[in-house]
């Protein structure tokens, strides 16, 4: 399988600023990436696929860049729903497989 | 509008079945390829089973192979996913999503609010 590993595991930073989270795959997944948030007690929500394709109804303060194996998102000023845990998939090669999670906190 | 409800979960002991369900409403159900996401308490997503869009194609994690069997009605706009011999380490919330593109394996847009599971050992 291939292996998403996702840094850093906890980022703080303060609302309005930017927050930068990076991705991993342990071998090419090409630029099938995608970007989830998942706010305490919802479900995921698909923000970027194909490594850098915002989804319906996500602002653009979502960017997300990369190809092969390394990914970034970057979220340009932070609001207050933004504070959640982020997840990376990706869908190279079955099993999709997703990263371990970076929880975005408020400092 | 789109909607994927689960439901069927609950507490079993170790080694017992349980079928989830996943009602669907506001797409053309039969034209997208379906996956279960199980997420355990306070951890990550993983991968459990996914079908194709016509039902004839069929993939699982290995942890859960060979136990559970995941199955669709295209009449009935419902997912399945049948459990049996359930584990401890199989408790978790259990998402019914629908995968974006026409393809069997590809970002998932739709998630339904997951029905949790939990084996007691």
């Amino acid at each position: 399988d291939i292996v998403m590993t996702q840094s850093p595991a906890t980022l703080s930073v303060s609302p309005g600023e930017r927050a930068t989270l990076s991705c991993r795959a342990s071998q090419s997944v090409h630029t099938n990436l995608a970007w989830y948030r998942q706010k305490p007690g919802q479900a995921p929500r698909l923000l970027i696929y194909g490594a850098s394709v915002r989804a319906t109804n996500i602002p653009g303060r979502f960017s997300g860049s990369g190809s092969g194996t390394e990914f970034t998102l970057t979220i340009s000023s932070l609001q207050s729903e933004d504070f959640a845990v982020y997840y990376c998939q990706q869908y190279s090669a079955w099993p999709g497989t997703f990263g371990q999670g970076t929880k975005l906190e408020i400092k | 509008e789109v909607q994927v409800v689960e439901s069927g979960g609950g507490f079993v002991q170790s080694g017992e079945s349980l079928r989830l369900s996943c009602s669907v409403s506001g797409f053309t159900f039969r034209s997208y390829a379906m996956h279960w996401v199980r997420q355990a308490p306070g951890k990550g997503l993983e991968f459990v089973a996914a079908i194709s869009g016509s039902g004839g194609s069929t993939y699982y994690a290995d942890s859960v192979k060979d136990r559970f069997t995941i199955t669709r009605d295209n009449v009935q706009f419902t997912l399945y996913l049948q459990m049996s011999n359930l584990r401890a380490d199989d408790t978790a919330n259990y998402y019914c999503v629908r995968v974006a593109g026409a393809v069997d394996l590809d970002a998932f847009d739709i998630w339904g609010q997951g029905t949790m599971v939990s084996v007691s050992s």
